[in-house]
């Protein structure tokens, strides 16, 4: 079983469209959370961080469900520049492990 | 934040030689690391580098492969040694400018292309 999973996509969405992701990890002693985003042959770029109370970032919320170890990420009103690779990472014991990545494409 | 020079951003090199990647902070940082993103996977961390002692390594990752130096707290380099087609990917220097293991900022990367 992989540390940090994610569903790959890619997620096809229509401009204004709400969108979540999911991601899943393994380690129950894992100690923060984060999303990066990717864009195509770039470096990844945090977007935010996830708390244990949900946080909110614009039309970016954020959640953390730690007795499922589970993470999310909900993009609301989606434009074309969210298009993306999204990654999942946790600090495992100081080390960041990143997921996969979702590509989501926002459509005109 | 940081800034991150990191080069070069791509080079084509033949089986058996190797490249060196450098990566050049715009301020004093006590963590840097290097990653690997293979094509279509996510990144998988080399090592972080140490300023002043070796390089610490993880599993699956050798200094004689990856040589890693760290002469001061605003520069390092990476080395892929003796080159074979598996090692083409991008090559990622990071670096966390307080005190833990979040917020990482990365270099552009290096994409490596051995024929």
């Amino acid at each position: 079983r992989k540390e940090v999973e994610q569903d790959p996509g890619p997620f096809n969405v229509p401009e204004g469209a709400t969108v979540a992701f999911n991601c899943t990890y393994s380690n129950s002693a894992s100690q923060s959370f984060f999303w990066y985003r990717q864009d195509c042959r770039k470096e990844p770029k945090l977007l935010m961080s996830v708390y244990s109370s949900g946080n909110e970032d614009g039309r970016f919320t954020a959640q953390l469900n730690r007795a499922s170890q589970y993470i999310s990420l909900l993009i609301r009103d989606s434009k074309l520049s969210d298009s993306a690779t999204y990654l999942c990472v946790v600090n495992q014991g100081g080390k960041l492990i990143f997921g996969q990545g979702t590509e989501l494409s926002v459509k005109p | 934040s940081a800034v991150i020079s990191q080069k070069p951003s791509r080079d084509i090199c033949q089986r058996g030689t190797s490249l060196t990647i450098q990566c050049q902070v715009d301020s004093q940082v006590t963590m840097m690391f290097w990653y690997r993103q293979q094509p279509g996977q996510s990144l998988t961390l080399i090592a972080t580098a140490n300023q002043g002692s070796e390089a610490t390594y993880e599993s699956g990752f050798v200094i004689d492969k990856f040589p890693i130096s760290r002469p001061n707290l605003t520069f390092s380099t990476l080395t892929v040694s003796n080159m074979s087609p598996e090692d083409s990917s991008i090559y990622l220097c990071s670096v966390n400018p307080g005190t833990g293991y979040e917020k990482l900022f990365f270099g552009s990367g290096t994409q490596l292309s051995v024929l």
